[in-house]
């Protein structure tokens, strides 16, 4: 079934620490690509996204993220982590064929201790 | 502040019961999607309307059901309620066109209802 992975459900991690969360999808074709982020009690907020270009994207917040198209992958990467960026990552597909239907992972659950 | 508005912040119900959710969304927006969050389902795509005509849907229950108005409000019907719907329910809007032609999506704070 078409799908998105987020293989990481739970990260640990301490404050400067480097961050990647694995996101894979499995549509064919062109994909619109995105992250969100949930913080404790929040609303889903728009960290980046990609369309089309440079695959490497630099989002808000001091993240970016790669899309290597023959891996199928949207890896989000910070490398340096704070105690702030506690919170609820989402990736999520557009499969650009379709409709603006919006497809999420199941998420990510990031801990930063100080 | 995404500037999407949802109405209420929480509501407990019981189960049979039948519960209306309000969104408002950013001004000239004209697509608006529901979506549910649980624990056990993680963030689902409902529905999606453009401009009052319902243009995608997805993994919404019979008994729920959806309309935008001409404002370009909308509501999201939940009826028969069951304790499994309890969840987080965030609606999202986007500027014409839907997200393929690049634009963002921006989501509510949702609306939390708890099914007793």
């Amino acid at each position: 079934a078409q799908s998105v992975s987020q293989h990481n459900h739970h990260v640990i991690l301490s404050e400067a620490a480097s961050l990647e969360l694995g996101c894979n999808y499995s549509y064919g074709g062109t994909v619109n690509l995105f992250w969100y982020v949930q913080y404790p009690g929040q609303h889903l907020q728009l960290l980046l996204k990609y369309f089309s270009g440079d695959p490497l994207v630099k989002g808000i917040k001091g993240f970016e993220a790669e899309f290597i198209k023959s891996k199928f992958s949207f890896n989000l990467r910070k490398p340096s982590v704070q105690w702030s960026d506690t919170a609820e990552y989402f990736c999520a597909v557009i499969p650009a064929w379709g409709t603006d239907k919006l497809i999420f992972g199941t998420g990510t659950r990031l801990q930063v201790f100080p | 502040d995404s500037g999407v508005t949802q109405t209420p912040k929480h509501l407990i119900t019981a189960t049979g019961q039948r519960v209306t959710l309000r969104c408002s969304p950013r001004s000239g927006d004209l697509s608006v999607y529901w979506y549910q969050q649980s624990l056990d389902q993680g963030l689902q795509f409902l529905i999606q309307y453009y401009n009052g005509e319902e243009r995608a849907k997805g993994n919404i229950l019979e008994r729920f059901s959806a309309q935008q108005f001409p404002d370009l409000h909308s509501e999201l019907n939940l009826s028969s309620l069951e304790l499994g719907d309890s969840a987080l329910y965030f609606c999202a809007s986007s500027m014409p066109l839907g997200l393929s032609s690049g634009n963002t999506i921006y989501f509510g704070e949702g609306s939390w209802l708890t099914v007793v």
